[in-house]
């Protein structure tokens, strides 16, 4: 049973590009989360998705940010005109249920350096 | 709104002594509250978990963590540390609603 797997782990991004990052969840789990790391600092929510649906976006920076999580295929993190502030640590993390202290297990992280 | 606070940045040890890593949390309810270890360049893996009932909780690789509510407080410990246990240590706090709130993380050094 493979666990939550992010791709790419390491991506390079000039300023102004655009930065896609995928996560599939584990088999089973149709709740999916975003996290995003700051060097030298905790996790900080950014999206709770399920499938087709988001749930909570209180995280997401208005603009330049947007997510999905299609019927098929991957949850998708997109940042658009990329900027050296969004260098950070993206993860992932899924659970099968939505209740509160369900576990949520991560992915090992993308990595997004712009430059 | 809740929050975490995880006290000291970074703690050492030597081999085989004792771990003792600080959390305390905010919370208007009962809080829901885990600790997470992260490896260098890893996600995060869960070391345990406190939900209801029993405030000592048992997690893996021998950690422990008690739940103390008049302290608000969910310190994690470990008897006798191990060169393996050298890591970056998140406690988070999740009150009702879907996402986690981590605190900054402590990153424990364990010197032989």
């Amino acid at each position: 049973n493979a666990g939550v797997m992010q791709n790419p782990r390491h991506l390079v991004r000039r300023r102004g590009q655009e930065a896609r990052l995928r996560c599939s969840p584990m088999k089973g789990h149709s709740h999916v989360y975003w996290y995003r790391q700051l060097p030298e600092e905790g996790l900080k929510f950014m999206v709770y998705l399920q499938k087709e649906n988001i749930i909570d976006e209180s995280g997401m920076p208005k603009e330049r940010f947007s997510a999905e999580f299609p019927k098929e295929g991957p949850s998708i993190l997109r940042i658009q005109q990329v900027v050296r502030g969004d260098s950070a640590a993206y993860f992932c993390a899924s659970s099968r249920y939505g209740a509160v202290g369900t576990e949520a297990f991560f992915g090992q992280g993308t990595r997004l350096t712009v430059v | 709104a809740q929050s975490v606070t995880q006290l000291g940045s970074h703690v050492s040890v030597s081999e085989g002594a004792l771990v003792l890593l600080r959390c305390n949390y905010s919370s208007s309810v009962p809080p829901y509250l885990f600790w997470y270890v992260q490896y260098p360049n890893q996600g995060l893996q869960l070391l345990l978990k406190y939900t209801t009932g029993a405030t000592l909780v048992k997690g893996i690789n021998g950690f422990e963590a008690e739940f103390k509510k008049s302290e608000t407080s969910f310190h994690l410990t470990k008897p006798s540390a191990h060169m393996s246990d050298a890591a970056e240590y998140f406690c988070a706090v999740n009150t009702g609603f879907q996402k986690l709130v981590f605190g900054t993380g402590t990153r424990l050094l364990v010197s032989p």
